[in-house]
């Protein structure tokens, strides 16, 4: 079964509309962390934000921001404003445990394209 | 700003023949991990190895596949006799266990490997 689930493939938006990224995770464990990744065209993945279960306050950095649900295990990401600098492939990832030494299970991913 | 880099950029190899991927993690962290992602497929975990030894495997990560830490500051992954289907991004990422709380893994630009 999917840990995480990415459910929109690709996503197209006009330049300056607002969007939103959904994530939804399945884990058994009380204690885990969330994360979100950009992968730019140039391929790497860049960290954007980490949350951990115990921390339900949304979090808000420049024209992202990120909306954490327990009651809907969601963890979703909005970018405000968009740009065509924000055109990539963005990765919903879930670590299941305290620990530094374990692996990230990441969603499918969702392709953004921001259309000037 | 700290970062991890990988070389090669890109490889390309005959099926059969052993490559090694090489990655520098930043200088202070201790878990260190491989992942890998097939072209257009979401990026799935290979490894994690602290003190000098790996923590975690997925079933991806068999006979063909070794990691050492040959030095204070290289992580290498080879793959023995590289096949057709081993052709993918692979990541490697490195995580800092001074500050537990964090669990943040910050992840290279990437190797392309090619089998041809």
């Amino acid at each position: 079964a999917q840990k995480v689930t990415q459910a929109q493939t690709e996503i197209s938006v006009v330049e300056k509309e607002d969007v939103t990224l959904d994530c939804v995770y399945e884990t058994r464990d009380t204690t885990y962390y969330l994360f979100w990744y950009k992968q730019p065209p140039s391929g790497e993945l860049v960290f954007l934000i980490r949350r951990n279960s115990f921390d339900e306050q949304n979090e808000i950095s420049g024209r992202y921001s990120w909306n954490f649900q327990k009651s809907t295990s969601s963890f979703n990401f909005t970018i405000t404003a968009s740009q065509v600098v924000d055109s990539a492939v963005y990765f919903c990832a879930l670590s299941e445990a305290p620990n530094t030494g374990n692996q990230f299970y990441f969603g499918t991913g969702t392709s953004l394209t921001v259309i000037p | 700003e700290p970062e991890v880099t990988q070389t090669p950029s890109h490889q390309v190899t005959q099926m059969g023949q052993e490559v090694i991927l090489r990655c520098v993690p930043i200088s202070n962290h201790l878990y260190f991990y491989w992942y890998r992602q097939i072209l257009g497929q979401k990026v799935e975990f290979l490894v994690s190895f602290y003190n000098n030894e790996i923590s975690e495997k997925s079933e991806i990560f068999d006979d063909q596949f070794s990691v050492e830490r040959p030095d204070g500051s290289n992580f290498t992954l080879k793959i023995r006799s590289t096949k057709l289907e081993d052709s993918a991004m692979y990541f490697c990422a490195s995580s800092d266990p001074g500050d537990r709380s964090k669990n943040i893994q910050y992840f290279g630009a990437g190797t392309r490997l090619s089998v041809l």
